[in-house]
């Protein structure tokens, strides 16, 4: 079954701490992409990678696909921050949709 | 501005009631989709459009109907035949099939 899982759920962190997302998935993919939902519904594409690591801004996204295993790191975190971060994939095979994780509810203290 | 815009932001569907979702992107992008999420699950793909005149189902069809006859224009019809229509409604679009989505503000469809 395919499937994608994160971790953690939720989070909360003070400002300034560095943040860890996670995101496994069941079988190969040839992609994979990090999103992120604000409050009031929004979803803004953060990165789509399928090796190695991408950065922007304060943000890091890695990939091991040997582990099939992502993280999405947020450096010197910031209230604005909050938000859900969602992992999704695009398994291989005949395959034409992503497949989304239920997202991690990240929560940063001033 | 070029964007994708979905209405209403807000809509209430009676018991037997057909109501549509529209979504609209000046981005020029081939490929759109609709998604619906629910609390607590990931997003689910309802229906996608390669491409003008040409839809696939996704994974949860039943109960919703699409058309694409303009290339900028992707309506979501939420029939009388989705029993569990409660949810957040996104559409999205891509330049083509398999590249990054840009998402449009969603629509929240709530049931009298």
């Amino acid at each position: 079954k395919n499937e994608v899982e994160q971790s953690p759920q939720n989070l909360t962190a003070q400002e300034g701490e560095f943040i860890t997302i996670n995101c496994s998935y069941s079988v190969g993919i040839s992609a994979l992409h990090w999103l992120q939902q604000h409050p009031g519904g929004g979803i803004v594409s953060l990165f789509m990678l399928s090796s190695g690591k991408k950065k922007h801004g304060r943000l890091i996204a890695t990939i091991n696909i040997q582990e099939k295993h992502s993280s999405l790191h947020i450096t010197a975190s910031h209230p604005r921050d909050s938000a859900v971060y969602i992992c999704a994939v695009r398994f291989n095979f005949g395959n034409e949709k992503l497949t989304f994780g239920t997202g991690t509810r990240l929560t940063i203290i001033p | 501005d070029g964007g994708i815009t979905q209405s209403p932001k807000y809509l209430f569907r009676k018991e037997g009631q057909n109501v549509t979702l529209s979504c609209e992107q000046n981005l020029n992008h081939d490929a759109m989709y609709w998604y619906r999420q629910d609390p607590g699950q990931g997003l689910r793909l309802i229906y996608y459009s390669q491409i003008v005149n040409d839809f696939q189902k996704g994974d949860i069809a039943e109960g919703y109907s699409v058309s694409r006859e303009k290339k900028e224009s992707f309506p979501l019809t939420v029939t009388s035949a989705q029993k569990n229509p409660t949810a957040f409604y996104l559409c999205a679009s891509s330049i083509q099939l398999l590249e990054t989505q840009y998402f449009g503000p969603g629509t929240r469809l709530l049931v009298l």
